[in-house]
């Protein structure tokens, strides 16, 4: 079967780093996605990895492992703002379907 | 503001009836997605076109239709409704559609079937 296994939350402290983790088991692979949605909002297009390694865009990274079909997002200089659920998503492959996980929810203490 | 346009934002209608939501994508974006939100299946990709073309199909019903306009704009198309395609739904665009591409949300359309 097809699943992305993520943590359903996480708690991190305002000014800290935190990683989310993101484990997938697909029928194919193409990338792997990165999304942030602020509750009753709509979702955020934050990043994607095609090829292993660290994408950077300002203060989150996000890092994909093809052999070991994990993925990571990094937050950096936690914010009060960044309190919201993550999702990834994989793309399978290059004109088909995105497969999302359930989302992680992100809770940001003082 | 995405530039992303989606309407209704609010739906309430009942089972078996048909309803059409609307998406207009941002100035210049040739490829439109639709996605499903709801508490019990999550954020689902429905389907994705490219300039009029249908170039993706995720997990959508048969239930349910897409096009894309060749002023690219899009509706998706719900009928027979059921009680659990209550949900969010959102469209997105992108320039070209690639995935690597940042896809910008509308607002969404909450759809409420009594």
């Amino acid at each position: 079967g097809q699943s992305l296994e993520q943590p359903s939350e996480v708690t991190a402290v305002e000014g800290a780093i935190v990683q989310i983790n993101c484990t997938y088991q697909t029928s194919g692979f193409y990338g792997l996605s990165w999304y942030q949605q602020h509750d009753g909002g709509a979702p955020t297009f934050l990043s994607y990895n095609g090829l292993d390694g660290l994408e950077e865009t300002g203060r989150f990274s996000s890092f994909l492992s093809r052999s070991d079909s994990y993925g990571y997002l990094l937050l950096q200089e936690l914010q009060m703002k960044d309190s919201a659920s993550y999702f990834c998503a994989v793309v399978e492959n290059r004109d088909d379907k995105i497969i999302f996980g359930k989302g992680t929810r992100l809770h940001i203490l003082p | 503001d995405s530039g992303v346009t989606q309407t209704p934002k609010h739906l309430i209608t009942a089972t078996g009836q048909r309803v059409t939501l609307r998406c207009s994508p941002r100035s210049g974006d040739l490829s439109v997605y639709w996605y499903q939100q709801s508490l019990d299946q999550g954020l689902q990709f429905l389907i994705q076109y490219y300039n009029g073309e249908e170039r993706a199909k995720g997990n959508i019903l048969e239930r349910f239709s897409a096009q894309q306009f060749p002023d690219l704009h899009s509706e998706l198309n719900l009928s027979s409704l059921e009680l659990g395609d209550s949900a969010l739904y959102f469209c997105a665009s992108s320039v070209v559609g690639q995935a690597q591409e940042t896809q910008y949300f509308g607002p969404g359309t909450r759809l409420l079937v009594l």
